[in-house]
């Protein structure tokens, strides 16, 4: 069966640092991947989504960018973090159209 | 206009309680629909997929209307269990990714 991690499971990081954030996939090959971001509150919000190794699609611009280096592994990172990149992140793999959600990386950003 | 629409909520019901959420989409050429379940600071789980005649899954019943371009869940013999925020889903061809009603919020009391 497939599984999806994500890690770490909280991070609190000061204005202005880096950020890297890890997803990978288990039991699938070639999967759809994708980012997501949940403010406090609110909906979900598309960040990146790649069908492939080295595939990228960026759905709002911002400073943050996306890297899949290998078949089940994307990355989201950030080289300056804002006080407004706070959220729930949520790495996702589609099958082909039901999305699973790993367990999510809770960042704050202070 | 959002691409989907629910009503936040909350909706607060009793155990035993039947309770239906409607949600309207924008885009008529979405061509998949599902319902997610999300509990407070998990990740979205997913419910079930809604199909064009209607499907059933115990205790729910998700029903798609295309023409007025609405989809509604209905849970029957509601437990406390079933408090979550409930999250209407939507694909069309033309993305490769999912759009997120910003959910609905249930609780069931005792």
């Amino acid at each position: 069966s497939q599984t999806i991690h994500q890690w770490p499971a909280t991070l609190v990081q000061p204005v202005g640092s880096p950020l890297s954030l890890e997803c990978t996939v288990e039991g699938t090959s070639n999967p759809n991947l994708y980012w997501y971001r949940q403010a406090a509150g609110r909906g979900l919000q598309l960040l990146f989504y790649s069908v492939g190794i080295g595939q990228i699609s960026s759905e709002v611009p911002q400073n943050l960018s996306a890297s899949r280096p290998q078949d089940r592994q994307f990355i989201l990172s950030s080289k300056k973090l804002l006080l407004s990149d706070s959220g729930f992140y949520l790495c996702a793999w589609s099958a082909p159209y039901e999305q699973y959600f790993g367990p999510g990386t809770r960042l704050t950003v202070t | 206009r959002k691409e989907v629409e629910q009503d936040p909520g909350p909706f607060n019901v009793p155990e035993g309680a039947t309770v239906a959420f409607n949600c309207t989409y924008s885009n008529s050429a979405s061509q998949s629909f599902f319902w997610y379940r999300q509990d407070c600071r998990k990740e979205p789980k997913l419910l079930m997929s809604v199909y064009s005649s209607g499907n059933e899954d115990g205790r729910f019943t998700a029903q798609l209307n295309r023409a007025s371009q609405y989809i509604s869940l209905l849970i029957r013999d509601s437990k406390l269990s079933d408090s979550a925020t409930y999250l209407c889903v939507v694909n069309h061809v033309s993305r490769r990714a999912l759009t997120f009603g910003s959910g609905t919020r249930l609780q069931v009391q005792p």
